[in-house]
């Protein structure tokens, strides 16, 4: 299957300071990737779908101005967590769509204190 | 407001006996179903796609998808211990760009 790296895997920081997340397909070019966040024991929620060289569509009730996507290359899409507050502590995780099936990287865990 | 309902867990068998996961879904439009195995502190991982009525076989683990009834199940066989995780139902929403719904999950525990 097709591969997707996350950087970092985990990452510490301080309240009201900013986050970026990196999300990128290595063996393949995905025009679409998708932006996951899961909290403890609850499956996957779907946060916006991020689109090569367009902004990027948020789901019902995401923050577009907190979380700022932005996926400049067919590889690359970044997830900026704005203004991280404790309660954005989360497991984040990104997906590349490729021949009809998404795969996963392998996500991100914020922690904000 | 689009679904997806898996059957409620923990569900635990013994090693070696076939474990059945089961998933029903809301939008009569959809044409892709998939199931990802979840382990702990780990991201979802792709085990089986299915898109057509009928059963896909891929190694000790089936696919069985029922468009009528709108039901999706997972059929693994010769349980293993290693195959205790939690198993992601996941609908593709038809028309929406490859976007997908998630079941809550179903953890399996298989016991040695």
């Amino acid at each position: 299957g097709a591969v997707v790296s996350q950087h970092p895997s985990w990452v510490i920081c301080k309240s009201g300071t900013s986050v970026k997340i990196e999300c990128r397909s290595l063996d393949f070019q995905a025009t679409t990737m998708f932006w996951y966040r899961q909290f403890p024991k609850q499956s996957l929620m779907l946060m916006a779908t991020s689109n090569e060289g367009s902004k990027a569509t948020y789901e019902q009730g995401v923050e577009k101005d907190k979380f700022l996507i932005n996926h400049a290359s067919l590889t690359l899409s970044t997830l900026t967590v704005t203004s991280a507050h404790p309660e954005d502590s989360s497991f984040y995780i990104c997906s590349a769509f490729q021949s009809y099936e998404q795969y996963f990287g392998p996500g991100t865990r914020l922690t904000v204190t | 407001q689009k679904e997806v309902e898996q059957n409620s867990g923990p569900l635990s068998v013994p090693e070696g006996a076939i474990a059945s996961l089961n998933c029903t879904y809301s939008d009569r439009g959809s044409q892709s179903f998939f199931w990802y195995r979840q382990y702990s502190g780990k991201s979802p991982e792709l085990i089986m796609s299915i898109y057509s009525n009928g059963d896909k076989e891929d190694g000790r683990f089936t696919a069985q998808l029922n468009k009528a009834s709108q039901y999706v199940s997972l059929l693994i066989r010769d349980s293993q211990p290693s195959d205790s995780a939690t198993y992601l139902c996941a609908v593709e929403i038809y028309n929406q760009g490859g976007k997908l719904i998630f079941g809550q999950g179903t953890e399996l525990s298989v016991k040695p």
